[in-house]
């Protein structure tokens, strides 16, 4: 079974700081999809971005990036300038292309401070 | 577009009592998913339907607890009866199938009902 490890439980950076999220996976197959989901105080899981595993490039969207090592089966996330809005448990989630459930990581609460 | 609707947000019952949650998916999405968020456990899948139909029920925890799908737009999680350990966030998410090109299979989520069975 497919298992996501976040190793850091709470991280806190200063505002417009960078800070990075780190998340590693476990699986045996090639082809699958990996996903960064945001939950703020007011609780709704929002997607911040997502991958492709055939996809070389990482992807990027506005402020968020991700950092894809397939060998190495890690799935890091990257936020820039970061914003008091960031302020959230962010979770990393895998999928394989055969299945249809997400699993999740135990999540990283991150706080940005003023 | 609405999104993943969930009600009621909060429910604080007795332990022993019936628990109805209940979810409307985003029209046009094919599966639905019921997952549940604890400290300790964290995001953990109850069940999902695919087409209104049970596909995938081995994370219901025990039979006290069960869901249903009568239609492509409705959805409900029934706990009978409720205990304290059932305290949880319950979420429900749909997403459209996987064979629409380009489509990643990115799950939309509701807000939750936050569960306190005392």
């Amino acid at each position: 079974a497919q298992t996501v490890t976040q190793s850091q439980p709470e991280m806190s950076v200063q505002e417009a700081e960078t800070v990075t999220l780190s998340c590693t996976y476990d699986t045996s197959e090639s082809n699958y999809y990996l996903f960064w989901y945001k939950q703020p105080p007011s609780r709704q899981m929002i997607l911040v971005i997502r991958q492709e595993a055939y996809k070389q490039q990482n992807a990027t969207e506005n402020r968020f990036s991700v950092n894809f090592q397939k060998a190495a089966k890690s799935f890091s996330l990257k936020i820039s300038d970061s914003q008091l809005g960031d302020t959230a448990m962010y979770f990393c989630a895998f999928r394989s292309q055969g299945a249809q459930k997400l699993v999740f990581g135990q999540g990283t609460r991150l706080t940005i401070n003023p | 577009d609405a999104g993943v609707i969930q009600s009621p947000r909060h429910e604080v019952t007795e332990m022993g009592q019936e628990v109805t949650l209940r979810c409307k998916p985003i029209s046009g999405h094919d599966y639905l998913f019921w997952y549940r968020q604890t400290m300790m456990r964290g995001l953990e899948l109850l069940i999902y339907f695919n087409n209104n139909v049970p596909i995938d029920d081995s994370g219901m925890p025990e039979d006290r607890f069960s869901a249903k799908m009568p239609n492509a737009s409705f959805s409900t999680l029934k706990i009978q009866p409720s205990e304290p350990r059932d305290s949880a966030v319950y979420f429900c998410a749909s997403r459209r199938g996987t064979a629409v090109t380009a489509n990643t299979g990115e799950l939309f989520f509701g807000e939750g009902s936050r569960l306190t069975v005392l």
